[in-house]
């Protein structure tokens, strides 16, 4: 296993509702990624952070906002949720911003 | 665009059989080639990895092959076991720092 973990394993909101994931970096890892993996699909890439700065966005709209701590952890807010945003949200570890990703366990967001 | 396209979707093998998924990248400048393996409920894992500095690389049963040329790349199974079941994901790091993912192929091994 990575030591990458991530909180809460489970979350149920409704519509309209703000939602907040946090991962934990894994020792001596600087950089972390942020995916929405929908049923069935792979992993989409939403945004990176890099020594607390964002590097990098996917097709994800602003209400997908986040930030990384002097500690290199992060979180990903998800403001107005829509059924859609129902997905494993998943971060990843690395130590830069091309180097290999560690995933954590995920985080499982239900929206009804 | 950012793409990267997965083939098949679906492979089904006998025990012991060889596997092969092959992707494809479109943009010329990336340089960097992870796979990944997915059980179900369970968190992407790095199996293997390659840079645009060599074609091949091995571990154990697992090999990929990267062509920069015609920007493809392949995992190689060998000796497959039930435990090889699992969806493997290829993806490919763009000159935007990006890991885009291919859509998956679902492999099973039948003993």
């Amino acid at each position: 296993e990575t030591g990458v973990t991530q909180s809460p394993t489970h979350l149920i909101k409704t519509r309209g509702q703000q939602v907040t994931l946090r991962c934990s970096s894994q020792s001596g890892h600087n950089t972390v990624s942020w995916y929405q993996q929908a049923l069935g699909q792979g992993p989409q890439f939403i945004f990176q952070y890099y020594r607390e700065e964002e590097n990098g966005r996917g097709n994800f709209p602003p209400r997908f906002s986040g930030l990384q701590f002097p500690n290199y952890s992060s979180e990903l807010n998800v403001n107005a949720l829509e059924l859609d945003d129902s997905a494993l949200y998943l971060c990843a570890s690395s130590s830069g911003r091309q180097e290999t990703q560690y995933f954590g366990p995920g985080t499982r967001l239900l929206v009804l | 665009g950012e793409n990267v396209e997965q083939h098949p979707s679906t492979l089904s093998v006998q025990e012991g059989d060889s596997a092969v998924i092959k992707c494809t990248y479109s943009d010329s400048a990336s340089n960097y080639f992870p796979w990944y393996k997915q059980e179900l409920g369970k968190r992407p894992q790095l199996i293997i990895d390659i840079r645009s500095n060599v074609g091949e690389k091995k571990d154990q049963r697992i090999a990929v092959t990267l062509n920069k040329t015609a920007k493809h790349f392949s995992l190689h199974i060998t000796e497959t076991q039930p435990e090889d079941s699992a969806v493997y994901f290829c993806a490919a790091i763009y000159n935007t720092d990006k890991l885009i993912f291919g859509t998956g192929t679902r492999l099973q091994v039948f003993p």
